[in-house]
């Protein structure tokens, strides 16, 4: 069964200064690998995706994020935040081809002045 | 080109009703997935729609049933509801294509059972 670790509930990073978010995950071959955001009460919305190709995708709002097949990882990366990036980030498996996502339980960021 | 929408935005039920949540997908787009995302927790996978018929199903109860209409729209219907239901709803949609790699997100419906 596939499955999405995000192994930090809470991150604060001030403003300017650089983010990371973690994600593993755990599925039988290369899946599809999506970021997506959500403000307070909001639905999602779709910051990333890896298909295929470069490990290395750039999405909306400046964010980047790289993919490790030996590590099994796909963390999400920002050069410098901004207080309007206060969210909470979720990272999302799928098998190829297919929209059935699985998520994991999400990463709160917190952005001090 | 107009996005999903999700209709009600909030809802009040009692323990043991029935609740019909209901989502319009994008346009052009024939596949409608449904998802539980409990407080504080991740987006759970329900069901899935493609061209009216069920095309896959999560780890939910039979008391959680959908329908796609021919316009692609959905509805998500629970039965008996249970305090532990109480979640924000989040349809999406996709496609063209059963096989298709994009999903977008509706607002969502916060439901509260009581």
């Amino acid at each position: 069964a596939q499955s999405v670790t995000q192994p930090d509930i809470h991150i604060t990073v001030s403003e300017g200064a650089s983010l990371e978010l973690r994600c593993n995950y755990s599925y039988g071959a290369t899946p599809y690998l999506f970021w997506y955001v959500q403000s307070p009460g909001q639905g999602l919305q779709l910051l990333l995706k890896y298909f295929s190709g470069d490990t290395l995708v750039q999405g909306i709002k400046g964010f980047e994020a790289e993919f490790k097949r030996s590590q099994s990882s796909f963390n999400l990366r920002k050069p410098s935040v901004h207080w309007s990036d206060a969210a909470e980030y979720f990272c999302a498996v799928g098998p190829p081809g297919y929209s059935t996502l699985t998520f994991g339980k999400g990463t709160m960021l917190l952005v001090s002045p | 080109e107009t996005g999903v929408t999700q209709s009600p935005t909030h809802l009040i039920k009692t323990r043991g009703q029935q609740v019909t949540l209901r989502c319009s997908s994008q346009s052009g787009h024939n596949t409608v997935s449904w998802y539980q995302q409990a407080l504080g927790q991740g987006p759970q996978f329900i069901f899935q729609y493609y061209r009216e018929e069920e095309n896959g199903r999560g780890n939910f109860p039979p008391r959680f049933s959908g329908l796609q209409f021919p316009n692609y729209s959905s509805e998500l219907n629970v039965n008996a509801l249970e305090l532990d239901d109480s979640a924000l709803y989040l349809c999406a949609s996709s496609g063209p294509g059963r096989r298709n790699t994009e999903a977008f997100f509706g607002q969502g419906t916060r439901l509260t059972v009581v």
